[in-house]
């Protein structure tokens, strides 16, 4: 089993919809997690830290299930250039964060 | 600005030369890493350092080698010995928050 699984999609979606990705993780000892964008070609970005309480950020929400050792990510009113790969990171301590493969998410028109 | 610089952008090599990616950082921050991404796999650590002088290795360290030096600075050789290093390489550091941050990174052909 991956350490950090993502269903890799794409996930095609028209402009206003609303979208969600779930990621699970296999160390039940994982100490922190996060959500990067990563855009064609281009560095990964931070979007967003998840927590235990979950936490919003404008159109974008993550929440965090440590029973169920999964985190999800739910896209409100999507725009064409929220269209990236959404990486799923679980930091397993001693700052090693370990990486899923991403969600590809295309937005049209 | 503060932020993390790599160079170059691409980078071109031949069949067993030694090269060297630089990364440079103004954060302030005391941990840096290195990655490589792969089509379709996820970034895969290389050596990551917590401090200045030390450094460890990550997951996929053989035929990589490290230094740090100083703070602001983390460079990565890929050698001779590294079997398929045509891949996007991503350096990153570490805030208190433990979020990383990444450099725009460098994608290496080995021709």
């Amino acid at each position: 089993r991956k350490e950090v699984e993502q269903d890799p999609g794409p996930f095609n979606v028209p402009e206003g919809a609303t979208v969600a990705f779930n990621c699970t993780y296999s160390n039940s000892a994982s100490q922190s997690f996060f959500w990067y964008r990563q855009d064609c070609r281009k560095e990964p970005k931070l979007l967003m830290s998840v927590y235990s309480s979950g936490n919003e950020d404008g159109r974008f929400t993550a929440q965090l299930n440590r029973a169920s050792q999964y985190i999800s990510l739910l896209i409100r009113d999507s725009k064409l250039s929220d269209s990236a790969t959404y990486l799923c990171v679980v930091n397993q301590g001693f700052q090693k964060l370990v990486f899923g493969t991403g969600t590809r998410l295309l937005v049209s028109p | 600005d503060g932020g993390i610089t790599q160079s170059p952008k691409y980078l071109f090599r031949k069949e067993g030369q030694n090269v060297t990616l630089s990364c440079e950082q103004n954060l302030n921050h005391d941990a840096m890493y290195w990655y490589r991404q792969d089509p379709g796999q996820g970034l895969r650590l290389i050596y990551y350092s917590q401090i200045v002088n030390d450094f460890q290795k990550g997951d996929i360290a053989e035929g990589y080698s490290v230094s740090r030096e100083k703070k602001e600075s983390f460079p990565l050789t890929v050698t001779s010995a590294q079997k398929n290093p045509t891949a996007f390489y991503l350096c990153a550091s570490r805030s208190q928050g433990n979020e990383q941050f990444f450099g725009p990174g460098t994608r290496l052909t080995v021709l």
